[in-house]
Protein backbone atom coordinates (compact mmCIF):
# COMPACT_ATOMS: atom_id res chain seq x y z
CA UNK A 1 0.00 0.00 0.00
CA UNK A 2 0.74 3.32 0.03
CA UNK A 3 3.32 4.73 2.76
CA UNK A 4 5.78 7.79 3.72
CA UNK A 5 9.01 7.39 5.02
CA UNK A 6 10.80 10.22 6.93
CA UNK A 7 14.48 10.34 7.73
CA UNK A 8 14.30 10.20 11.93
CA UNK A 9 15.27 12.67 14.13
CA UNK A 10 15.77 14.66 16.66
CA UNK A 11 17.75 16.80 13.93
CA UNK A 12 19.68 19.52 16.06
CA UNK A 13 20.75 22.60 14.11
CA UNK A 14 22.38 25.53 15.25
CA UNK A 15 20.53 28.87 14.36
CA UNK A 16 21.52 29.56 10.74
CA UNK A 17 22.28 26.76 9.47
CA UNK A 18 20.95 24.64 6.29
CA UNK A 19 18.26 21.96 6.67
CA UNK A 20 17.30 19.05 5.10
CA UNK A 21 15.23 16.75 6.09
CA UNK A 22 14.78 13.57 3.69
CA UNK A 23 11.26 11.96 2.96
CA UNK A 24 10.47 9.56 0.18
CA UNK A 25 7.35 7.84 -0.52
CA UNK A 26 5.33 5.03 -2.05
CA UNK A 27 2.13 5.19 -3.94
CA UNK A 28 0.29 3.99 -6.84
CA UNK A 29 -0.86 7.10 -9.25
CA UNK A 30 0.73 10.49 -8.65
CA UNK A 31 -0.44 11.86 -5.45
CA UNK A 32 0.31 15.25 -3.93
CA UNK A 33 2.58 15.79 -1.66
CA UNK A 34 2.48 17.57 1.73
CA UNK A 35 4.90 18.93 4.44
CA UNK A 36 3.35 20.01 7.64
CA UNK A 37 4.62 21.10 11.09
CA UNK A 38 3.59 20.51 14.29
CA UNK A 39 4.84 22.93 17.46
CA UNK A 40 4.58 21.34 20.84
CA UNK A 41 1.02 21.21 21.99
CA UNK A 42 -0.79 22.06 18.99
CA UNK A 43 -2.21 20.74 15.79
CA UNK A 44 -1.00 20.70 12.48
CA UNK A 45 -0.41 23.68 10.14
CA UNK A 46 0.14 23.74 6.53
CA UNK A 47 3.58 24.09 5.32
CA UNK A 48 3.69 23.51 1.60
CA UNK A 49 2.49 20.98 -0.83
CA UNK A 50 2.92 20.02 -4.37
CA UNK A 51 0.45 18.47 -6.93
CA UNK A 52 2.61 16.80 -9.34
CA UNK A 53 5.84 16.17 -10.78
CA UNK A 54 8.49 18.96 -10.64
CA UNK A 55 6.29 21.31 -9.12
CA UNK A 56 8.13 23.17 -6.13
CA UNK A 57 6.34 24.11 -3.12
CA UNK A 58 7.35 27.10 -0.87
CA UNK A 59 6.57 28.77 1.95
CA UNK A 60 8.33 30.88 4.99
CA UNK A 61 11.93 30.09 3.35
CA UNK A 62 11.40 26.51 3.53
CA UNK A 63 11.10 24.55 0.00
CA UNK A 64 10.44 20.82 -1.52
CA UNK A 65 10.70 19.83 -4.93
CA UNK A 66 8.28 16.76 -6.40
CA UNK A 67 10.53 14.57 -7.73
CA UNK A 68 8.76 11.43 -9.45
CA UNK A 69 11.98 9.60 -10.84
CA UNK A 70 13.12 9.15 -7.23
CA UNK A 71 9.49 9.25 -5.16
CA UNK A 72 10.79 11.90 -2.96
CA UNK A 73 9.66 15.08 -1.68
CA UNK A 74 12.91 16.35 0.84
CA UNK A 75 11.76 19.58 2.79
CA UNK A 76 14.82 22.43 2.64
CA UNK A 77 15.45 25.34 4.02
CA UNK A 78 19.10 27.80 3.75
CA UNK A 79 19.34 28.86 7.20
CA UNK A 80 16.88 27.85 10.21
CA UNK A 81 15.57 29.87 13.10
CA UNK A 82 15.18 28.93 16.78
CA UNK A 83 11.44 29.58 15.89
CA UNK A 84 11.66 26.77 13.28
CA UNK A 85 11.95 23.93 16.15
CA UNK A 86 9.01 21.72 15.65
CA UNK A 87 7.97 18.41 14.76
CA UNK A 88 7.64 18.19 10.78
CA UNK A 89 5.93 15.61 8.92
CA UNK A 90 5.67 14.59 4.78
CA UNK A 91 2.24 13.07 3.43
CA UNK A 92 1.13 12.20 0.46
CA UNK A 93 -2.51 12.34 -0.35
CA UNK A 94 -4.20 8.80 -1.72
CA UNK A 95 -8.18 8.72 -2.24
CA UNK A 96 -9.03 11.47 0.56
CA UNK A 97 -6.97 10.77 3.40
CA UNK A 98 -3.52 11.77 3.96
CA UNK A 99 -1.16 8.76 5.03
CA UNK A 100 1.85 10.69 7.05
CA UNK A 101 5.53 9.97 7.94
CA UNK A 102 6.58 9.50 11.48
CA UNK A 103 7.56 12.58 11.73
CA UNK A 104 11.01 14.22 12.11
CA UNK A 105 11.83 16.85 14.90
CA UNK A 106 13.99 19.42 14.80
CA UNK A 107 15.62 21.16 17.04
CA UNK A 108 17.56 24.79 16.74
CA UNK A 109 20.11 25.90 18.95
CA UNK A 110 20.87 29.79 19.24
CA UNK B 1 -12.35 33.51 8.03
CA UNK B 2 -12.81 31.33 10.56
CA UNK B 3 -10.28 28.00 10.78
CA UNK B 4 -11.29 24.71 12.30
CA UNK B 5 -12.19 24.46 15.95
CA UNK B 6 -12.24 21.31 18.23
CA UNK B 7 -13.67 20.88 21.57
CA UNK B 8 -13.00 19.65 24.33
CA UNK B 9 -9.03 20.96 24.41
CA UNK B 10 -8.57 17.94 26.83
CA UNK B 11 -10.29 15.11 28.08
CA UNK B 12 -10.08 12.18 30.74
CA UNK B 13 -11.79 8.96 30.82
CA UNK B 14 -11.59 5.41 31.77
CA UNK B 15 -11.48 2.56 30.24
CA UNK B 16 -14.85 1.11 29.11
CA UNK B 17 -16.70 4.71 28.88
CA UNK B 18 -17.71 6.50 26.26
CA UNK B 19 -16.42 9.70 24.64
CA UNK B 20 -17.58 12.16 21.76
CA UNK B 21 -15.34 14.99 20.16
CA UNK B 22 -16.38 17.79 18.30
CA UNK B 23 -14.95 19.46 15.18
CA UNK B 24 -16.13 23.02 13.49
CA UNK B 25 -14.78 22.94 10.16
CA UNK B 26 -13.58 25.87 8.12
CA UNK B 27 -16.05 28.46 6.47
CA UNK B 28 -16.54 27.34 2.70
CA UNK B 29 -15.37 23.89 3.94
CA UNK B 30 -17.61 20.38 2.90
CA UNK B 31 -15.60 17.65 3.89
CA UNK B 32 -13.99 16.94 7.45
CA UNK B 33 -11.66 13.80 8.00
CA UNK B 34 -10.34 12.76 11.47
CA UNK B 35 -6.79 11.63 12.17
CA UNK B 36 -5.38 9.34 15.07
CA UNK B 37 -2.02 10.59 16.88
CA UNK B 38 -0.25 8.69 19.08
CA UNK B 39 2.42 9.80 21.02
CA UNK B 40 5.70 10.30 18.97
CA UNK B 41 3.74 9.09 15.97
CA UNK B 42 2.25 10.31 12.97
CA UNK B 43 -1.46 10.85 12.08
CA UNK B 44 -3.62 7.91 11.65
CA UNK B 45 -6.44 8.22 8.82
CA UNK B 46 -9.52 7.27 11.08
CA UNK B 47 -12.55 8.48 8.45
CA UNK B 48 -13.70 10.99 6.39
CA UNK B 49 -17.29 12.77 6.04
CA UNK B 50 -18.69 14.21 2.63
CA UNK B 51 -22.02 15.61 2.69
CA UNK B 52 -22.77 13.87 5.93
CA UNK B 53 -22.20 10.61 4.44
CA UNK B 54 -18.93 8.53 5.17
CA UNK B 55 -16.60 8.90 2.41
CA UNK B 56 -13.55 6.09 3.43
CA UNK B 57 -12.43 4.75 6.68
CA UNK B 58 -9.14 3.62 7.92
CA UNK B 59 -8.15 0.45 9.93
CA UNK B 60 -9.88 1.51 12.98
CA UNK B 61 -12.70 -0.68 14.97
CA UNK B 62 -16.48 -0.06 14.62
CA UNK B 63 -16.43 1.22 18.07
CA UNK B 64 -14.95 4.00 16.16
CA UNK B 65 -17.93 6.15 14.67
CA UNK B 66 -18.70 9.35 13.25
CA UNK B 67 -21.37 12.10 12.48
CA UNK B 68 -21.35 14.72 10.11
CA UNK B 69 -23.79 17.65 10.23
CA UNK B 70 -25.86 19.91 7.92
CA UNK B 71 -23.23 23.19 8.64
CA UNK B 72 -20.67 20.59 8.00
CA UNK B 73 -19.53 20.10 11.64
CA UNK B 74 -18.85 16.81 12.74
CA UNK B 75 -18.74 14.47 15.47
CA UNK B 76 -15.98 11.54 16.58
CA UNK B 77 -17.88 8.70 18.98
CA UNK B 78 -15.97 6.32 20.58
CA UNK B 79 -16.92 2.93 22.39
CA UNK B 80 -15.83 0.98 25.11
CA UNK B 81 -12.37 3.00 25.56
CA UNK B 82 -9.42 1.02 25.72
CA UNK B 83 -5.92 2.24 27.11
CA UNK B 84 -4.33 2.32 23.52
CA UNK B 85 -7.36 5.02 22.63
CA UNK B 86 -5.47 7.80 24.05
CA UNK B 87 -3.86 9.93 22.07
CA UNK B 88 -4.53 13.25 19.96
CA UNK B 89 -7.60 13.44 17.90
CA UNK B 90 -7.29 15.72 14.83
CA UNK B 91 -9.63 16.99 12.89
CA UNK B 92 -8.98 18.68 9.29
CA UNK B 93 -11.64 20.51 7.08
CA UNK B 94 -11.39 20.63 3.10
CA UNK B 95 -13.26 21.91 0.26
CA UNK B 96 -13.68 18.62 -1.93
CA UNK B 97 -15.77 18.53 -5.34
CA UNK B 98 -17.25 15.27 -6.70
CA UNK B 99 -15.56 13.47 -3.27
CA UNK B 100 -12.30 14.52 -4.82
CA UNK B 101 -10.83 16.70 -1.35
CA UNK B 102 -8.13 19.39 -1.79
CA UNK B 103 -5.58 20.27 1.14
CA UNK B 104 -6.87 19.37 4.44
CA UNK B 105 -6.41 21.79 7.11
CA UNK B 106 -5.89 20.74 10.90
CA UNK B 107 -7.37 21.92 13.93
CA UNK B 108 -6.08 22.43 17.30
CA UNK B 109 -6.95 18.64 18.36
CA UNK B 110 -8.20 16.80 21.87
CA UNK B 111 -5.65 15.70 24.03
CA UNK B 112 -7.72 12.40 25.09
CA UNK B 113 -6.61 10.59 28.18
CA UNK B 114 -7.89 6.65 28.82
CA UNK B 115 -6.89 5.81 32.62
Amino acid sequence: GDSVTQMEGPVTLSEEACLTINCTYTATGYPSLFWYVQYPGEGLQLLLKATKADDKGSNKGFEATYRKETTSFHLEKGSVQVSDSAVYFCALSAGGKLIFGQGTELSVKP
Amino acid sequence: ETGVTQSPTHLIKTRGQQVTLRCSSQSGHNTVSWYQQALGQGPQFIFQYYREEENGRGNFPPRFSGLQFPNYSSELNVNALELDDSALYLCASSLAVGRVTDTQYFGPGTRLTVL
